[in-house]
C-alpha cells in the first residue's frame, strides 16, 4: 500500500525558515516524479512544486520560486521542501502527492499524504 | 499561466440529483484535466483523469467529458456520500494549476 506521511509543518516567523519532509512507502520511490501541493485555510487547491524521480528536473509556482526548494533522497525515500523567507501567505495545509504512473510526463496526482499544517505568525 | 474557472462556486442538490459541475481553461490543454474530490479534513481524491477515465474504485455515476478548453464532471444519482468539494486540474503543462473549487452541500 503507497503511504505517504508528512512532518515538519508548525509555526514559522515571517522571514523565517521551515523544513518539511514526505516520507514514502509501499512503491519505488526512485521511479515516481513527486509534487507539493498546498491549500490555505478554507481556500482551494495550488500546486507547489514539483521534482522528477531522479531529480533532475524541477519546477515551482511563481509564488514560491526563490524561497522554496524542492529535494529528494531516493536511498532515504524521502522528499523534502525548505521554506525560507515565510510569508503570511504561505499558511496552509502542504500534501506531498506521488503521480499515477511512472510516465516521465505525468501529473496525475493519485497518492496524497495527510498533510502538514505551517502556520506563518509573529 | 493557464487559468481554470469552475462554476459554480457553489451547488445545492438532493440526494438521487443529477448534477453537472463545469471547468473552463485559459487556452486549449487538450483533454489533460483531471476531477479530484475532496471532503473536509482530508486530503484530495482522484476521481477523473485525461477528461474521461475513472479511477479504479469510483463508482460509475461519476463521469467526464469534454476537450479543448471546455469540461464537465457529471454526478448521476447523487448519493451522500457525495457531499464535498470537486477541483478540476489542468495536467497540460507547467505551472499545473487548479480551479478555484465547486461545493456540493446537501439540500
Amino acid at each position: 500500500e503507497v503511504q505517504l506521511v508528512e512532518s515538519g509543518g508548525g509555526v514559522g516567523q515571517p522571514g523565517g525558515s521551515l523544513r518539511l519532509s514526505c516520507s514514502a512507502s509501499g512503491f519505488i520511490f526512485s521511479s515516481y516524479n513527486m509534487n507539493w501541493v498546498r491549500q490555505a485555510p478554507g481556500k482551494g487547491l495550488e500546486w507547489v512544486s514539483y521534482i522528477a524521480s531522479s531529480g533532475d528536473s524541477i519546477y515551482y509556482a511563481d509564488s514560491v520560486k526563490g524561497r522554496f526548494t524542492i529535494s529528494r533522497d531516493n536511498a532515504k525515500n524521502s522528499l523534502y521542501l525548505q521554506m525560507n523567507s515565510l510569508r503570511d501567505e504561505d499558511t496552509a495545509v502542504y500534501y506531498c502527492a506521488r503521480v499515477l504512473s511512472q510516465d516521465p510526463g505525468d501529473k496525475d496526482f493519485q497518492h496524497w499524504g495527510q498533510g502538514t499544517l505551517v502556520s506563518v505568525s509573529s | 499561466d493557464i487559468q481554470m474557472t469552475q462554476s459554480p462556486s457553489s451547488l445545492s442538490a438532493s440526494v438521487g440529483d443529477t448534477v453537472t459541475i463545469t471547468c473552463r481553461a485559459s487556452q486549449s490543454i487538450r483533454i489533460f484535466l483531471n476531477w479530484y474530490q475532496q471532503k473536509s479534513g482530508t486530503a484530495p481524491k482522484l476521481l477523473i483523469r485525461v477528461a474521461s477515465s475513472l479511477q479504479s474504485g469510483v463508482p460509475s455515476r461519476f463521469s467526464g467529458s469534454g476537450s479543448g478548453t471546455d469540461f464537465t464532471l457529471t454526478i448521476s444519482g447523487l448519493q451522500p456520500e457525495d457531499f464535498a468539494t470537486y477541483y478540476c486540474q489542468q495536467s497540460y503543462s507547467t505551472p499545473i494549476t487548479f480551479g478555484q473549487g465547486t461545493r456540493l452541500e446537501i439540500k
